[in-house]
């Protein structure tokens, strides 16, 4: 079963434009991690946040974690036509369990 | 960063046929594999978890006499669809769990098509 959901299930901004991605689970969890999925390929892992952490940053992503409320944020800043792309959170307990996932288009 | 290989990448075949999927970490010991099932313009779903030497454990809803795993070794899984029906095409990914580092890693996905 999935953990969680994630919203919104489509985003569509222009290129420069930032994309906040959310991300909502149900478990208590050890990490939560980001990934991007293009169309018929597999996995690029983006980024690991630990329970403990409540904000951490890579180039342009930046991710936010909340475990009070169960959530995390992924914002893409200053986005390009080549992040179009799935984006999945996903909680990892004793196995990893993703979101349903956000379709980011960035049109240029 | 570790790796996680599957092969074949892709494969075609005709309904009622089975087909084996393998999963393999190429530089660490993994405890613990994961089978993932992807439908299109879908989210992962987990099918099954399986460590060394044990029985699967398969998520509910998952048939565990269609999708056979095996688990021969810390690092190397099967995933054999039996009699497989075009309903089980789908992108299959497994996941590898470092028995060291308890990170988890994914292989590149085998893309299933069934005639």
């Amino acid at each position: 079963s999935q953990q969680g959901e994630e919203d919104p299930q489509a985003l569509s901004i222009q290129e420069g434009e930032n994309a906040t991605m959310n991300c909502s689970y149900k478990t208590s969890i050890n990490n939560l991690q980001w990934y991007r999925q293009n169309s018929g390929r597999g996995l690029v892992h983006l980024i690991l946040i630990r329970s403990n952490e409540r904000e951490k940053h890579s180039g342009r992503l930046r991710v936010t974690l909340d475990t009070s409320k169960k959530s995390s944020s992924l914002l893409i800043t200053a986005s390009r036509a080549a992040d179009t792309a799935s984006y999945f959170c996903a909680t990892d307990a004793s196995d990893m369990r993703f979101g349903a996932g956000t379709r980011l288009t960035v049109k240029p | 960063g570790a790796v996680v290989s599957q092969h074949p990448s892709w494969v075609i075949c005709k309904s009622g046929t089975s087909v084996k999927i393998e999963c393999r970490s190429l530089d660490f010991q993994a405890t613990t594999m994961f089978w993932y099932r992807q439908f299109p313009k879908q989210s992962l779903m987990l099918m099954a978890t399986s460590n060394e030497g044990s029985k699967a454990t398969y998520e509910q809803g998952v048939e565990k006499d269609k999708f056979l795993i095996n688990h021969a070794s810390l690092t190397l899984s099967t995933l054999t669809v039996t009699s497989a029906h075009p309903e089980d095409s789908s992108f299959y990914i497994c996941s590898a769990r470092s028995g060291i580092s308890d990170e988890q890693f994914f292989g590149p996905g085998t893309r299933l098509t069934v005639l």
